[in-house]
């Protein structure tokens, strides 16, 4: 079982729309959980971590849910520089950084 | 500007051949990470080092080895290279967390090996 499960997509969205991309975790102990961005044919870079009260960033927010070891991110108004895949991961044991296989997003004009 | 560099963009080899992927970083992390990355399976972690002639395995060691004599640099070492290691390579570098939500990696650009 993977330790991190995402949609892989893609998600064909307008611009201007509002997307949404899920994230399951298998690990209960996991301690931290981000949202990293990768463009194509990029390294991916931190988007923003994610916090147990949930956290906005912009046009971007995050949830937690550890209940149901899920995490969410949520983008609204959505512009065409927001194509990407989005990577989701959680980290454990303080140096064991799980990664996602990543949602594609494009947008469209 | 943080930086992680890796050695080689793009590196072609023939089975059978020792490969070194090379990777500094100029953050004085303590934390240095080598990935692959293949379609589908996301990254996935091989080894990891989190001081000078420290390491640990990751989820994937089998058919590597890595080497960190100095604090800047984190060496992959494939023995002897085989074709199902043809994939992206990619080095991280972070600091060691001291809260919760910190840990941020820094990754270089990657180093696509294909094997013959």
């Amino acid at each position: 079982r993977k330790e991190v499960e995402q949609d892989p997509g893609p998600f064909n969205v307008p611009e201007g729309a509002t997307v949404a991309f899920n994230c399951t975790y298998s690990n209960s102990a996991s301690q931290s959980f981000f949202w990293y961005r990768q463009d194509c044919r990029k390294e991916p870079k931190l988007l923003m971590s994610v916090y147990s009260s949930g956290n906005e960033d912009g046009r971007f927010t995050a949830q937690l849910n550890r209940a149901s070891q899920y995490i969410s991110l949520l983008i609204r108004d959505s512009k065409l520089s927001d194509s990407a895949t989005y990577l989701c991961v959680v980290r454990y044991n303080f140096n064991k950084f799980y990664f996602g296989s990543g949602t594609k997003l494009n947008v469209k004009p | 500007d943080v930086k992680v560099t890796q050695s080689s963009r793009y590196l072609v080899k023939r089975t059978g051949e020792k490969v070194f992927l090379e990777c500094v970083q100029d953050m004085d992390h303590e934390n240095m990470f080598w990935y692959r990355q293949d379609p589908g399976l996301g990254l996935r972690l091989i080894y990891f080092s989190y001081d000078v002639k420290m390491k640990e395995k990751g989820d994937i060691p089998e058919g590597y080895s890595v080497s960190r004599e100095k604090k800047e640099r984190f060496s992959l070492i494939l023995e002897s290279a085989s074709t199902n290691q043809t994939s992206m390579y990619l080095c991280a570098s972070g600091a060691v967390a001291v809260t919760m939500n910190t840990g941020e990696l820094f990754f270089g650009e990657g180093s696509r090996l294909t094997v013959l």
